[in-house]
């Protein structure tokens, strides 16, 4: 079975922070991609990945940045949280036509 | 614009009722078409996908899908539904992105309540 495990479950942290999420996958994958969801707005993606070290901006990706140094992990930063940021976030890795995701973050910015 | 349009927010059913839920999408090409189900607190989990061939799609936990070309949908039915079965219904297309793998654009969810 495909795994792609975060970090964390659960994190809170101030307004002004960096935040990293970490996304780890174990099936050798070449796509990665970061969402976010919010009621009633469904999942919206910030950021993709291809391949090591490309990436590519998705639909929202204002306020974060991404990186891939290995092909299992890949990384969205939010470099100064803000409260509009509080939100689920929901990593996936594919191949080719089907996403697998992991459980989720759900981040909370006071 | 490729689109995905979920009509229904929220649906409620009694348990062993059968259900539909609904998804209409907007795509130039034959379109790969995805449902996915997410549980509270988890992350989403494939229960069907459709790319070509036979229309009526069978998926995981007794649901399955029928493709539509002409009606441009991709409804989600059960038989019989569980209490097991709340959760927050995801349908999706998949296309390919910049020539680049292969990415995907959701609906916004169809919350289902089961009643007693």
């Amino acid at each position: 079975d495909v795994k792609v495990t975060q970090s964390s479950r659960y994190l809170v942290k101030r307004t002004g922070e960096k935040v990293f999420l970490e996304c780890v996958q174990d099936m050798d994958h070449e796509n990665m991609f970061w969402y976010r969801q919010d009621p009633g707005l469904g999942l919206r993606l910030i950021y993709f990945s291809y391949d090591v070290k490309m990436k590519e901006k998705g639909d929202i990706p204002e306020g974060y940045s991404v990186s891939r140094e290995k092909k299992e992990r890949f990384s969205l930063i939010l470099e100064s949280a803000s409260t509009n940021q509080t939100s689920m976030y929901l990593c996936a890795s594919s191949q080719s036509d089907t996403q697998y995701f992991g459980p989720g973050t759900r981040l909370t910015v006071l | 614009a490729q689109s995905v349009t979920q009509p229904d927010i929220h649906i409620t059913v009694s348990e062993g009722a059968s259900l539909e839920l609904r998804c209409n999408y907007s795509y130039g090409a034959t379109p790969y078409l995805f449902w996915y189900v997410q549980s509270p607190g988890q992350g989403l989990q494939l229960l069907l996908k459709y790319f070509s061939g036979d229309t009526l799609v069978q998926g995981i936990k007794g649901f399955e899908a029928e493709f539509k070309r002409s009606q441009s949908s991709f409804n989600l039915r059960k038989p019989s539904v569980h209490w097991s079965d709340a959760a927050e219904y995801f349908c999706a297309v998949g296309a390919t992105l910049f020539g680049q793998g292969f990415s995907f654009i959701f609906g916004k969810g169809t919350r289902l309540l089961v009643k007693p």
